[in-house]
């Protein structure tokens, strides 16, 4: 079985300042992991994903996570907060779901992000 | 590439009424289809999966006569929700995957999402 625990449902930074939105997952194989970003009413967008490849993962607009299996976290990170980021992000671990040989998401229960000016 | 469509983008009905929403993948071929809902400030909970051609799976609590699914094409989707009621109003979102089921890419491409509102 899988899940995802995004450790903050609401983070609050200044614009200029860095951003950190945590996750930690757990997994039965090795997983891929994504982080998503959803703005009001709007659907889901990827930031970025890892599978496996190499740990440090650099995405759009200028967030980037790193894969670290010994604390199983893949937290999401960029050095400097604009006003257009505030929105909700998902962490999201996909795994090869037992005996069906299919990958299924698994969805964190988001973090909201607020950017102050 | 890989842009999924929904239709329509927001939708309101009066309650004891069908809806039907389509997901179409505009640019690849889907082999699996995923419906979500999502409540307001919440996450996105998987309803069901559907693979083209045969009928959906879905999650446990997820009633299939009221929810029904159809994959009649490896580019469309679609939900019917029959005998809309107000608690069935939510965000719906699909989602698309390309490669076969065993593949070890594994991306699903969201689309906008439907705002269904049962009055």
């Amino acid at each position: 079985a899988q899940s995802v625990t995004q450790l903050d449902s609401h983070v609050s930074v200044s614009e200029g300042t860095p951003v950190l939105l945590r996750c930690n997952y757990s997994s039965s194989y090795s997983p891929s992991l994504f982080w998503y970003v959803q703005h009001p009413n709007k659907g889901l967008q990827l930031l970025l994903k890892y599978t496996s490849a190499a740990t440090l993962v650099k995405g759009i607009n200028g967030f980037e996570a790193e894969f670290k299996k010994s604390e199983t976290s893949f937290h999401l990170t960029k050095p400097s907060a604009h006003m257009s980021d505030a929105a909700e992000y998902f962490c999201v671990v996909s795994d090869r779901t037992s005996g069906a040989g299919s990958y299924q998401l698994t969805f964190g229960k988001g973090t909201k992000l607020s950017v102050i000016p | 590439g890989a842009v999924v469509s929904q239709h329509p983008s927001w939708v309101i009905c009066k309650s004891g009424t069908s809806v039907k929403i389509e997901c179409r993948s505009l640019d690849f071929q889907a082999t699996t289809m995923f419906w979500y809902r999502q409540f307001p400030k919440q996450s996105l909970m998987l309803m069901a999966t559907s693979n083209e051609g045969s009928k959906a799976t879905y999650e446990q609590g997820v009633e299939k006569d009221k929810f029904l699914i159809n994959h009649a094409s490896l580019t469309l989707s679609t939900l019917t929700v029959t005998s809309a009621h107000p608690e069935d109003s939510s965000f719906y979102i699909c989602s698309a995957r390309r490669g076969t089921s065993g593949s070890t890419y594994n991306e699903q491409f969201f689309g906008p999402g439907t705002r269904l509102t049962v009055l």
